[in-house]
């Protein structure tokens, strides 16, 4: 079945160390989308690459980054992790930009000590 | 303008009632409407979208209800089931914008057996 596979389910790391959280896809699509979704709270997006191009949200701290070797995977960096970044990160994807249906993956859940 | 509202926050239905969600918005460049269901721990499903050139779709159990003059829409879940317990987000895109949903605050559902 084509899908959206996030590694790993669950990651812990220490506070200020470094973290990358990875997605693939077997969906063969354009974009590939990274949120960030709180306890009780709607998904959020950081940004998203359409092919070969990031697009930052103005809002997403330089924090996080994104890098896209080739059209299956994605990863999110996490460049020092504070308490507040503790949340279930999101990959998600989608045919092309504009209006299309976005399919997301299983999320990974990370905790920060 | 950006701004999609979700009401209720929390709804508890009898196994085999209706369970209705709604959402309103501002913005009437949207022209995508999603609904997506999510399981604790798990990431959001899509689970049925409308554009705005109908007024009704129905899959199965789960109908959207879309009225453009009153910039509403909302989620009709028929035979509600404990299995249907989960929360709701409805969304809104634009074909002109990168593809960006614009989630409302979300509606958890409790469907009492």
């Amino acid at each position: 079945d084509a899908m959206v596979i996030q590694n790993p389910r669950y990651q812990v790391t220490q506070f200020g160390k470094p973290v990358t959280l990875s997605c693939s896809q077997t969906l063969n699509h354009n974009v590939m989308y990274w949120y960030q979704q709180k306890s009780s709270q709607a998904p959020k997006l950081l940004f998203h690459y359409y092919d070969k191009d990031f697009n930052n949200e103005a809002d997403t701290p330089d924090n996080f980054q994104s890098r896209r070797p080739n059209t299956s995977f994605c990863f999110l960096d996490i460049r020092s992790p504070g308490l507040g970044d503790a949340a279930m990160y999101l990959c998600a994807t989608s045919r092309d930009e504009g209006a299309y249906e976005q399919y997301f993956g299983p999320g990974t859940r990370l905790t920060v000590t | 303008q950006q701004q999609v509202k979700q009401s209720p926050q929390s709804l508890i239905v009898q196994k085999g009632g209706i369970s209705i969600i709604n959402c309103a918005y501002e913005n009437t460049a949207f022209d995508y409407f999603p609904w997506y269901q999510q399981f604790p721990g798990k990431g959001p499903a899509l689970l049925i979208a409308i554009r705005p050139d109908v007024s009704e779709k129905k899959e199965g159990r789960f109908t959207i209800s879309f009225n453009k003059s009153a910039k509403q829409f909302s989620l009709h879940i028929m035979d509600s089931q404990p299995g249907d317990s989960a929360t709701y987000f409805c969304a809104a895109s634009k074909a002109s914008n990168t593809g960006k949903l614009i989630f409302g605050q979300g509606t958890t559902l409790q469907v009492k057996p």
